[in-house]
C-alpha cells in the first residue's frame, strides 16, 4: 500500500530496554521526521533526515538515536528507555517545500 | 523562545461564528507555513499551506500570512461542531526542518 506505515501501533516496554520504532514511506520523499506529542507540549520534533544517511538532531534528541540507510525507512531507536520517553511518536515525511504526511503514530508506554 | 507559538486554548465559538487561530513564529527564514487538524487520538491532517504574503482561501477557510509581523493565522468561517479539534500551526524553516506550534484546541457549540 503506497503512503506511510509505523509499527508497532502499541508498545509496552521496561525502563531500561531497548525499542525501536519503525517507519516506511512508498513515495520516495526526501524528508523524513520523528516527532512525539505529549499533552501541552504539541509535537516535538526529535530528529529528521534530509536523505539517506543525512540526519539532524531536533527540539528533543537526547535518548534517542535515528539511521536512514535507506529512503524510505527511518527508524528511531530509544536506547535506554526511561517513563518519560511515554509518549505518542509520529514519524511524517515530505518533498521539498510541500506539506509533511503523518503515519498512524505509535503509542508507547514505559513501565 | 519557541519557535512556533500558539494560544493553547480552548477557543469556543458558537456553531456558525467565525473562528480566529493565530500563529507566531520566529524564523525570519522561514518559508512556508502550514495549518494541521487533529482530532483526538489521530494523526495530523492538512488543512491549507501558505507561502506569500496575503490572503489564501480554501473553502470556509482562509489562511492570512504577514512575514513582517512573522504571524500566521486561520479563519474558520460557519464553523461546524465537526471543526471541534485542535488545530496545529507548522512551519517550514530554512532548512526544510518542519517545526509545531503547540496547537489550539477549538470547541463550537451547537
Amino acid at each position: 500500500d503506497a503512503g506511510i506505515t509505523q509499527s508497532p501501533r502499541y508498545k509496552i516496554t521496561e525502563t531500561g530496554r531497548q525499542v525501536t520504532l519503525m517507519c516506511h514511506q512508498t513515495w520516495s520523499h526526501s524528508y523524513m521526521f520523528w516527532y512525539r506529542q505529549d499533552l501541552g507540549h504539541g509535537l516535538r520534533l526529535i530528529y529528521y533526515s534530509a536523505a539517506a544517511d543525512i540526519t539532524d538532531k531536533g527540539e528533543v534528541p537526547d535518548g534517542y538515536v535515528v539511521s536512514r540507510s535507506k529512503t524510505e525507512n527511518f527508524p528511531l531507536t530509544l536506547e535506554s528507555a526511561t517513563r518519560s520517553q511515554t509518549s505518542v511518536y509520529f514519524c511524517a515525511s515530505k518533498p521539498v517545500n510541500t506539506e509533511a504526511f503523518f503515519g498512524q503514530g505509535t503509542r508507547l508506554t514505559v513501565v | 523562545q519557541k519557535e512556533v507559538e500558539q494560544n493553547s486554548g480552548p477557543l469556543s465559538v458558537p456553531e456558525g461564528a467565525i473562528a480566529s487561530l493565530n500563529c507566531t513564529y520566529s524564523d525570519r527564514g522561514s518559508q512556508s507555513f502550514f495549518w494541521y487538524r487533529q482530532y483526538s487520538g489521530k494523526s495530523p491532517e492538512l488543512i491549507m499551506f501558505i507561502y506569500s504574503n496575503g490572503d489564501k482561501e480554501d473553502g470556509r477557510f482562509t489562511a492570512q500570512l504577514n512575514k513582517a509581523s512573522q504571524y500566521v493565522s486561520l479563519l474558520i468561517r460557519d464553523s461546524q461542531p465537526s471543526d471541534s479539534a485542535t488545530y496545529l500551526c507548522a512551519v517550514n524553516t530554512g532548512f526544510q526542518k518542519l517545526v509545531f506550534g503547540t496547537g489550539t484546541r477549538l470547541l463550537v457549540s451547537p
